[in-house]
């Protein structure tokens, strides 16, 4: 069984806040690591694939970096807006296909206007 | 837009009642995965679809079925309902267009349990 941990597992912020959570996934037999948004009652989004050591993405006010040697993964979403308010989830894919997605627990993050 | 669409959002069904979700999608991805994801934990991978290919994961209980008719459409039965299957249940699909390295997300059916 695979441990994908997140932390925190939520999240107050004020509005114009910045704030960052964490992903931790094995270091071993890395594939891609993906983040999703998930607002109440809408489809999880992808935000995120990110398969090489040192990735950095940017979308907007939301960025991610990937550390694949020590098996962490870090998103910040600058200047937290009350519409960032939603559930973080990353997911990590292990070498051996598509099938192999195990989700970490999330990150809820509420941004208090 | 493609999407995949989940029916009911929301259903409510009585212990050991039969109960069958709906997914579909206008993305003809080849690939369909439900999820089970109770409250505060982590999406669970219950089976996949690769084409009409079902695979299905070791600790998914019997009481879970599923079905995939067509490529647009796959359904989870649930056989004897019981409390402990109250959940969120998402359905997922993946394509070569993405290298199978993305998975695209229908809204979820949340079952209530009675």
């Amino acid at each position: 069984i695979l441990n994908v941990e997140q932390s925190p597992q939520s999240l107050h912020v004020q509005e114009g806040d910045s704030t960052n959570f964490t992903c931790s996934f094995p270091s071993s037999n890395f594939y891609a690591l993906h983040w999703y948004r998930w607002e109440t009652a809408k489809s999880p989004e992808a935000l995120f694939v990110m398969t090489l050591n040192g990735d950095e993405k940017k979308k907007g006010r939301i960025s991610a970096t990937l550390n694949t040697k020590e098996g962490y993964s870090y998103l910040y979403i600058k200047g937290s807006q009350p519409e960032d308010s939603a559930t973080y989830l990353c997911a990590f894919l292990g070498a051996g296909g598509y099938q192999k997605v195990t989700f970490g627990t999330g990150t809820k993050l509420q941004v208090i206007p | 837009d493609a999407m995949v669409i989940q029916n009911p959002r929301y259903q409510v069904t009585q212990f050991g009642k039969p109960v069958t979700l709906s997914c579909s999608q206008t993305l003809n991805h080849n690939v369909m995965y439900w999820y089970q994801q109770k409250s505060s934990q982590a999406p669970k991978l219950l089976f996949h679809y690769y084409d009409k290919d079902f695979n299905n994961e070791a600790d998914t209980p019997d009481n879970f079925q599923s079905r995939r008719p067509n490529t647009s459409f796959c359904f989870l039965d649930i056989r004897s309902p019981g409390l402990g299957d109250a959940a969120m249940y998402l359905c997922a699909t993946s394509g070569p267009e993405q290298g199978y390295n993305e998975q695209f997300f229908g809204p979820g059916t949340r079952l209530t349990v009675l």
